[in-house]
């Protein structure tokens, strides 16, 4: 089947810790997409990626770090630099000349 | 950060009705604007992408319109059903990598 798949589901971050939340696909799509949702907003473009080894920053970039080392998989790494990193997670991606995007179903990042 | 509007927030509606939401965004450096449907648990699901001032999409009992100009879309549900019951996002695109989302109308359909 293919799909996009995010693992895990639940994350648990302790104060100061780095964590990485995983999204692999394979649909062969050359975009891909990390967003984040927060209760009572829409959800906020984190980085993306167009091409292997090249992504770029968006609107909510500070606090977090990717790459992309191969066309499947782009993984997301929530620093401790992120004060506020409890919020929903999404993965998508994106094929060549294609508008829609999908999506994963999601990690839910709580700290502990 | 543009703003898209969605409203109303969350509605519900008995099983048979028809219902309707809007999605509002700005009406300048518009490329496409896309409707997904996103049930609990599962991820969001792509309905529709308008490019088109004047677009008009259907899929089954979903239907979608697209004003560009005064920077506004429709969705539409004919006869409701509880499987209808879902969040619908809907998001603006302003270039390839730019989707700016709404926060969505939570529908709910009685039985």
């Amino acid at each position: 089947d293919g799909g996009i798949t995010q693992s895990p589901k639940y994350l648990f971050r302790k104060e100061g810790q780095n964590v990485t939340l995983s999204c692999e696909q394979n649909l062969n799509h050359d975009a891909m997409y990390w967003y984040r949702q927060d209760p009572g907003q829409g959800l906020r473009l984190i980085y993306y990626s167009q091409i292997v080894n090249d992504f770029q920053k968006g609107d909510i970039a500070e606090g977090y770090s990717v790459s992309r080392e191969k066309k499947e998989s782009f993984p997301l790494t929530v620093t401790s630099a992120q004060k506020n990193p409890t919020a929903f997670y999404l993965c998508a991606s994106r094929g060549y000349l294609q508008e829609t995007q999908y999506f994963g179903p999601g990690t839910r990042l709580l700290v502990l | 950060i543009l703003n898209v509007e969605q409203s109303p927030q969350s509605l519900h509606v008995q099983e048979g009705d028809s219902t309707n939401f809007t999605c509002s965004f700005p009406s300048s450096n518009f490329y496409a604007l896309h409707w997904y449907r996103w049930e609990t648990a599962k991820s969001p699901e792509a309905l529709f992408v308008m490019t088109l001032n004047g677009d008009e999409k259907k899929k089954g009992r979903i239907s979608a319109t697209l004003n560009t100009k005064e920077g506004y879309s429709y969705l539409y549900i004919k006869g409701s059903q509880p499987e209808d019951s879902a969040t619908y996002l809907c998001a603006f695109m302003s270039g390839a990598n730019n989707l700016f989302f709404g926060t969505g109308t939570r529908l709910t359909v009685i039985p």
